[in-house]
């Protein structure tokens, strides 16, 4: 069974700076990977996903996302971090269901 | 507003008593599915429905736990004599387009259920 892990429990970057929010996955097939962000008191939203292709995927708000097989990681980067960045960050790994991580917690101050 | 709507947003129970929970997905999504999400985790996989068809269960769900989707449109979960381990953030999805395992999933704003 598919499973995914996110290593890092909180991240905090100051604004203007890059951020990396760390995935790593395990599949027995092929990986599809996705990335959502939960605001407090809202569901999660779609930022972005892997399915095939090129592995630098970018998605909604500035975000992108680095698929690399070898070290079976899918992480979460934006060159540069807003304030309003900072929200609860999931990666998921999707075989028969979809799996999620446990979340990481960005923080981005001024 | 067109996306995955969820009523109610918070509901407080007396352990032992039923609650149900509606799901309203985006209108032209055949594809739905429920996840249960607690304190400091991520969402966990509770059932999926394609059309009215339920097709995939997972086996942690307790046999307490029934959902509907009667005519392929909006869900309904049920939690029979409810439990203080019930307490939790449950979130409706739906999804259309692609394979099954590569589409979309839209998420609603979850009911919150509190049970004491």
């Amino acid at each position: 069974a598919q499973s995914v892990a996110q290593p890092e429990d909180q991240v905090n970057v100051a604004e203007g700076n890059p951020l990396t929010v760390k995935c790593t996955y395990s599949v027995s097939g092929n990986p599809y990977l996705f990335w959502y962000v939960q605001y407090p008191n809202r569901g999660l939203q779609f930022l972005l996903k892997y399915i095939t292709g090129d592995n630098l995927v970018k998605g909604s708000y500035g975000f992108e996302a680095e698929f690399n097989k070898s070290q079976t990681s899918f992480h979460l980067k934006k060159p540069s971090a807003l304030v309003s960045d900072s929200a609860l960050y999931f990666c998921a790994v999707r075989e028969d269901d979809m799996r999620f991580g446990a979340g990481t917690r960005l923080t981005v101050k001024p | 507003d067109t996306g995955v709507s969820q009523d109610p947003r918070h509901k407080i129970t007396k352990r032992g008593q039923n609650v149900t929970f509606r799901c309203d997905p985006i209108s032209e999504h055949n594809r739905l599915y429920w996840y249960r999400q607690t304190l400091g985790q991520g969402p966990e996989f509770l059932t999926y429905f394609q059309n009215e068809a339920q097709l995939e269960k997972s086996r942690l769900l307790s046999d307490r736990f029934s959902a509907e989707r009667p005519k392929g449109s909006f869900s309904t979960l049920e939690i029979q004599r409810t439990e203080q381990g019930d307490s939790a953030m449950y979130l409706c999805a739906s999804s259309s387009r692609g394979g099954y395992s590569t589409d979309t999933q839209y998420f609603g704003p979850g009911t919150r259920l509190t049970v004491l």
